[in-house]
């Protein structure tokens, strides 16, 4: 039992490029979410999920799309990369919805020049 | 939608003493409240949490009250110990069926 597994850990981008980021938990949790974390801003949601084949907008979804084709995976993709987007993205899921308990992954750090 | 405000954004106490942290938030219809804790370069981990039916919860040197005329709710470590260094963040959400909205975190340092 992994729990959470973010991949990769780190990542420099130059403006303009593209990535994908991959969440993947072995819980069997229906709910999965996207933060990105900055300095003195906490923890901002990117995208959500309330289960396999359904997505959401959170407080910051410009410039990032989401997929969840697997209730295992949630997956965030940058089409093209921007500085603003230099940050650390850390994922989390929780069981259901009578479940109040988040489990984070433990982060990218991505860097954009 | 919520908003969560958190302060002090950064606090040093000397070892030993106690540390209070204060949240406050905007939707009178929030009613779960958890604590998380990250330390240097790690994922945050849920500490403590209080739902709105409770005013105080503890848990050894972790306390977290609320107060929810005033919609807000503070986390008190006692007895600190270089190892509470780390950045908290408290956070709220309308109960399971939400998503949580994140304070901006205290950085919290200990001196031995």
């Amino acid at each position: 039992n992994a729990g959470v597994t973010q991949t990769p850990k780190f990542r420099v981008l130059k403006t303009g490029q593209s990535m994908t980021l991959l969440c993947a938990q072995d819980m069997n949790h229906e709910y999965m979410y996207w933060y990105r974390q900055d300095p003195g801003m906490g923890l901002r949601l990117i995208h959500y999920s309330v289960g396999e084949g359904t997505t959401a907008k959170g407080e910051v979804p410009d410039g990032y799309n989401v997929s969840r084709l697997k209730k295992q995976n949630f997956l965030l993709g940058l089409e093209s990369a921007a500085p603003s987007q230099t940050s650390v993205y850390f994922c989390a899921s929780r069981l259901d919805n009578s479940n109040y308990g988040y489990t984070f992954g433990s982060g990218t750090r991505l860097t954009v020049v | 939608g919520e908003n969560v405000e958190q302060h002090p954004s950064t606090l040093s106490v000397q070892e030993g003493d106690s540390a209070v942290i204060k949240c406050t938030y905007s939707d009178s219809a929030s009613n779960y409240f958890p604590w998380y804790k990250q330390e240097l370069g790690k994922r945050p981990q849920l500490i403590i949490d209080i739902r709105s039916n409770v005013g105080e919860k503890k848990d050894q040197r972790i306390a977290v009250t609320l107060n929810k005329t005033a919609k807000h709710f503070s986390l008190h470590i006692t007895e600190t110990q270089p190892e509470d260094s780390a950045v908290y963040f408290c956070a709220a959400s309308r109960g399971a069926g939400n998503m949580l909205t994140f304070g901006g975190g205290t950085r919290l340092m200990v001196k031995p």
